[in-house]
């Protein structure tokens, strides 16, 4: 089946950026998101990304998508202590009728 | 955003009684509502699809007898799990989305933690 791939823990001082990465393996994906879940709650859409986009910025936000090494990115710039959480890579397609297929997600930790 | 509204957001059973988890949207009708199931410190996982006025869509693995999925309207989608036991304890999410197009946003409740003792 389809595949979405995250590193589990990032660590980053208050401050610096956050870079993290997801690999996915659907080539027909047509939506990529990234959710936000903090501890004991629901998920938080943070921003997505059609497939035809290469880039998009929302504040701190930066999304980069790679199509052809089918590969995405969220930078959080300025990462602040209330960044800490655990952030999913999500796609979704056609072929799958429109469910979400997510990454392990990835525990971001700032630390001050 | 939209708001997706789950309730319960905590509940404990005996094992063997049945649960049911609600979840609404609040502003928007949903015509595709979907149900996750998370372990701690891992993934979502997608339990089945429902589809307002028809039968839910069930995952491979997932038993449709003891995971009941109704959406009886556009606004409500209930999950049900008969007969809980213990392994059943999970955080259970719902999403939903207006549309049954795809990249329109799904939202997501606040989840359920079902305790079964």
């Amino acid at each position: 089946g389809e595949d979405v791939e995250q590193s589990l823990f990032l660590s980053v001082r208050e401050g610096d950026s956050s870079v993290i990465n997801c690999t996915y393996t659907d080539s027909s994906s047509t939506y990529l998101y990234w959710y936000k879940q903090e501890p004991g709650a629901g998920l938080q859409l943070l921003t997505y990304i059609f497939s035809n986009m290469d880039m998009k910025q929302d504040q701190r936000l930066t999304v980069l998508l790679n199509k052809k090494d089918k590969h995405l990115s969220l930078r959080i710039a300025d990462t602040q202590t209330g960044d800490s959480a655990i952030y999913f890579c999500a796609e979704s397609s056609y072929n799958q009728g429109g469910k979400l297929i997510f990454g392990q997600g990835t525990e971001l930790s700032v630390k001050p | 955003g939209a708001v997706v509204s789950q309730h319960p957001s905590r509940v404990i059973c005996k094992s063997g009684t049945s649960v049911k988890i609600e979840c609404r949207s609040l502003d928007f009708q949903a015509t595709t509502m979907f149900w996750y199931r998370q372990f701690p410190k891992q993934s979502l996982m997608l339990m089945a699809t429902s589809n307002e006025g028809s039968k839910a869509t069930y995952e491979q693995g997932v038993e449709k007898d003891k995971f009941l999925i109704n959406h009886a309207s556009l606004t409500l989608s209930t999950l049900t799990v008969t007969s809980a036991h213990p392994e059943d304890s999970s955080f259970y999410i719902c999403s939903a989305r207006e549309e049954r197009v795809v990249g329109t946003e799904a939202f997501f409740g606040q989840g359920t933690r079902l305790t079964v003792v």
